[in-house]
């Protein structure tokens, strides 16, 4: 248990579909991430969250939608995705600004996705 | 100069060696170097970490070596085990830089019995 809550654990979805992926944290962090895992490139950033606002998008397509309403959930909003974006979605949490933390960064299970 | 070179892709030991995984970073403004552990299935989850200020750290089996002036650094399981099997993910980031973390490529590590 590392404290980042990923629902669903697995997802298969139609190329017409929508759907989305939920996080939680309970450590009180500031800062949500959304990763994307694959076997082309083991850890890709894709969204950064700073206190509930955006600060980086990390050139993902417009399919992806991300939305924080508040610094413990992230969501990530899938449609019409392709075959080529199956993948494990990662969502992490850290705590930016504490001298002691080091930008630790928490993950969760992940999410696995196959787009069908 | 963001990147962080990791290697070798893949690593297979037999049980009781020391399997040792090297990264390379560019950017002198990291301060912070941690390494990641992911089994399958599992999301990657922090081992071990070091910060600039000291040349060696070590955890039970795991010790970080870190080299300022060569600006590379190492990660070393003694006593290696079947169940150290996972992918091992080095990392840099910067304290002030507000969240950006970079991750280098991951490592394959696979123990034989």
């Amino acid at each position: 248990e590392t404290g980042v809550t990923q629902t669903p654990r697995h997802l298969v979805m139609g190329m017409t579909n929508k759907k989305s992926l939920k996080c939680e944290q309970h450590l009180g962090h500031n800062a949500m991430y959304w990763y994307k895992q694959s076997a082309k490139k083991p850890l890709e950033l894709m969204f950064v969250y700073n206190f509930k606002e955006q600060t980086e998008n990390n050139s993902v397509p417009s399919r992806f939608s991300p939305e924080c309403p508040n610094s413990s959930h992230l969501f990530l909003h899938l449609h019409t995705l392709q075959p080529e974006d199956s993948a494990l979605y990662l969502c992490a949490s850290s705590q930016v600004g504490s001298a002691f933390s080091g930008n630790t960064i928490y993950f969760g299970e992940g999410s696995w996705l196959t787009v069908v | 100069q963001q990147q962080v070179k990791q290697s070798p892709q893949s690593l297979i030991v037999q049980k009781g060696g020391i399997p040792i995984i090297n990264c390379a970073y560019e950017n002198t403004a990291f301060d912070y170097f941690p390494w990641y552990q992911q089994f399958p299935g599992k999301g990657p989850a922090l081992l071990i970490a070091i910060r600039p200020d000291v040349s060696e750290k070590k955890e039970g089996r795991f010790t970080i070596s870190f080299n300022k002036s060569a600006k590379q650094f190492s990660l070393h399981i003694m006593d290696s085990q079947p169940g150290d099997s996972a992918t091992y993910f080095c990392a840099a980031s910067n304290r002030s830089s507000a969240s950006k973390i970079i991750f280098g490529s991951g490592t394959r590590l696979s123990i034989r019995p």
